[in-house]
């Protein structure tokens, strides 16, 4: 198995562009995290699907912020429009299910400019 | 909702020695309680994970203790490594994981 992958590795762009972040989660895993890392706020949870549904996404900083799953292979996070406060490491993890362990794809640094 | 708190926030230590990392959480209803190791520029990795229903478990040279009445778990590295150095975070689980701030690990040789 390929583990989590995350697409693109990194991301610049400029304040007010759209920002599409995609992950592919492990076959087989049910439930799926994004979330993001800074130094200020350490690992902050963003969102979570449980079997391609959105269970809490309270984590979501605002409506800039979106996120889909339209099938169990694949999950999209979008901000628009971007801007430098949004500039972080997002991870995306899967597991079998939410009380087990996950496995965190390698992130997408993403710089706002 | 769960709240998770890390010390400390740094840890020095010469190779060979043991290293214990604490944390605390605040809702009874979790149940789950991983650790992850992080090292710098990669992605964070389970390293050992423990249940409610369990005191402690081990793995080579890494346990971790869990105190349920108490709410509070931690993690213990014994024969400390260089390889050791990375960032630690605790989590607990109730429908979601919630992470600590981080412990950065610094292992001297």
């Amino acid at each position: 198995d390929a583990g989590v992958i995350q697409s693109p590795r990194h991301e610049v762009t400029e304040m007010g562009q759209e920002v599409t972040l995609r992950c592919k989660p492990i076959s087989g895993h049910n439930s799926l995290f994004w979330y993001r890392q800074t130094m200020m706020r350490g690992l902050e949870l963003l969102i979570y699907f449980n079997n391609n549904v959105p269970i809490d996404d309270s984590g979501m900083p605002e409506d800039r912020f979106s996120a889909k799953m339209p099938n169990a292979s694949f999950s999209t996070l979008k901000i628009q429009p971007s801007e430098p406060r949004d500039s972080a490491v997002y991870f995306c993890a899967s597991s079998l299910r939410v009380d087990y362990g996950y496995t965190f794809g390698s992130g997408t640094r993403l710089t706002v400019v | 909702g769960e709240n998770v708190e890390q010390h400390p926030s740094t840890l020095s230590v010469q190779e060979g020695d043991s290293a214990v990392i604490k944390c605390t959480y605040s809702d009874s209803a979790s149940n789950y309680f991983p650790w992850y190791k992080q090292e710098l520029g990669k992605r964070p990795q389970l390293i050992i994970d423990i249940r409610s229903n369990v005191g402690e478990k081990k793995d080579q040279r890494i346990a971790v203790t869990l105190n349920k009445t108490a709410k509070h778990f931690s993690l213990h590295i014994t024969e400390t490594q260089p390889e050791d150095s990375a960032v630690y975070f605790c989590a607990a689980d109730g429908n979601k994981l919630v992470f600590g701030a981080g412990t950065i690990l610094r292992v001297k040789s």
